[in-house]
């Protein structure tokens, strides 16, 4: 199965907001709210963001948020700063070939 | 403090073997749905498969690529989570993190990962 939907790259200066788009379809993020995003600096393993498409776990500062419409997820970050230079990944619940987890193709994220 | 501490990768030839491990400390291991993710090197994240817990039926899913090569068991009693993985190919080189699953399918917290490279 192909994976979800990502743009290679977007960049903001501090204090900005910027969003992340993941499109998918209709046998992952538009038929279920599983959809969670991953934050990733360079050498470190991925670290959890958003879970059940909007929800934070505690520790994750509310600068981060997330929402879905239709096929289309998102992660909204508020008030940039140069320490969320980073990859981001977006993943959902799939039923398409064999039930299971996708994930997006990865957005590099740079602070101006 | 959850922990979870990856081993067992290394050099494998094509057709090879190998079984990784997973030892997980802070948190209920019994209870815990977990998963294998895979990073080749430059790439982006590839879900391998998850175990759900013995009380959830101990139920294990794979991803196309993997399914009938890869077998994901889990050990309660030591607190780990295995990941056999065999007719190795060189596409399954990566970095392979076993993670904690929260909310059914998002990955919690997740170990450093150990490289598997395969290659002649």
């Amino acid at each position: 199965q192909s994976a979800l939907t990502q743009s290679a790259s977007v960049s903001g200066s501090p204090g900005q907001s910027i969003t992340i788009s993941c499109t998918g379809t209709s046998s992952d993020i538009g038929g279920y709210d599983y959809v969670s995003w991953y934050q990733q600096h360079p050498g470190k393993a991925p670290k959890l963001m958003i879970f059940d498409v909007s929800n934070r776990p505690s520790g994750v500062s509310d600068r981060f948020s997330g929402s879905k419409s239709g096929y289309t997820a998102s992660l909204t970050i508020s008030g940039l700063q140069a320490e969320d230079e980073a990859d981001y990944y977006c993943s959902s619940y799939t039923t398409s070939n064999t039930p299971g987890v996708i994930f997006g193709g990865g957005t590099k994220l740079t602070v101006l | 403090e959850v922990q979870l501490v990856e081993s067992g990768g290394g050099l494998v030839k094509p057709g090879g073997s190998l079984r990784l491990s997973c030892v997980g400390s802070g948190f209920t291991f019994s209870n815990a749905w977990m998963t294998w993710i895979r990073q080749a090197p430059g790439k982006g994240l590839e879900w391998v498969g998850r175990i759900k817990s013995r009380y959830d039926g101990g139920t294990r899913d794979y991803a196309a690529p993997v399914k009938d090569r890869f077998t994901i068991s889990r050990d309660d009693s030591k607190n780990t989570v295995y990941l056999e993985m065999s007719s190795l190919k060189t596409e399954d080189t990566a970095v392979y993190y076993c993670t904690t699953v929260r909310s059914i399918t998002s990955c919690g917290h997740w170990g450093q990962g150990t490289l598997v490279t395969v290659s002649s």
